[in-house]
């Protein structure tokens, strides 16, 4: 079965400072891979993801992810963040072609200093 | 655009009561995902439906049950509610699942077993 692993319960950061948060995953196949952020008591945003191709994907918001098979990773980066970025991001896998299930790592709370 | 409703977005219940908490896809989307958050937790899949049957099922307990209508719109019904019911109930909806295909996420039915 597949897994994510999301190494930062908490990040923090200063507004304008660029920003890395980790996902590692664990899946037999090609993975689909996700990101999704949320707002207290909000609903899950899709930032971006990653299906097939070019291995350097770019979202909304400004964010973007590559994929490293070699790493089985999925980091999400940033060059510089906004206060409005504060958020919690979860990395997700689904297990097959897309739209299937998705599993979920266990989130990474982004706190931004002003 | 057309995005995924859940009703009600706030429900209180008390210990063992039902509840049931209802999920409008996205227009043209046949496919229908349950997901449960618990407080501080990451999303868990509970059961999915396409094409009105049932499609794949997670860690859902035997005290809820599912159905999507013909309409493509779907129900969690949730008896004998306890405690560690509380959570934020997602619903996801998509195309069928295949490539390129990713799944849009409702704003979530909060639930509070009181």
């Amino acid at each position: 079965a597949q897994s994510v692993t999301q190494p930062d319960i908490h990040i923090t950061v200063s507004e304008g400072a660029s920003l890395e948060l980790r996902c590692n995953y664990s899946y037999g196949a090609t993975p689909y891979l996700f990101w999704y952020v949320q707002s207290p008591g909000q609903g899950l945003q899709l930032l971006l993801k990653y299906f097939s191709g070019d291995t350097l994907v770019q979202g909304i918001k400004g964010f973007e992810a590559e994929f490293k098979r070699s790493q089985s990773s999925f980091n999400l980066r940033k060059p510089s963040v906004h206060w409005s970025d504060a958020a919690e991001y979860f990395c997700a896998v689904s297990d097959t072609g897309g739209g299937n299930k998705l599993t979920f790592g266990t989130g990474t709370q982004l706190k931004v200093e002003l | 655009a057309a995005g995924v409703i859940q009703s009600p977005r706030h429900l209180i219940k008390e210990k063992r009561e039902t509840a049931t908490l209802k999920c409008y896809p996205i227009p043209r989307h046949d496919t229908v995902y349950w997901y449960q958050q618990g407080p501080g937790q990451d999303p868990q899949f509970l059961i999915s439906f396409y094409e009105k049957m049932q499609s794949d099922k997670g860690s859902i307990p035997d005290r809820f049950s599912a159905q999507q209508f013909s309409d493509y719109h779907s129900e969690l019904n949730m008896s004998s509610l306890e405690l560690g019911d509380s959570a934020l109930y997602f619903c996801a909806s998509s195309f069928p699942p295949g490539l390129n295909t990713e799944a849009f996420f409702g704003q979530g039915t909060r639930l509070t077993v009181v």
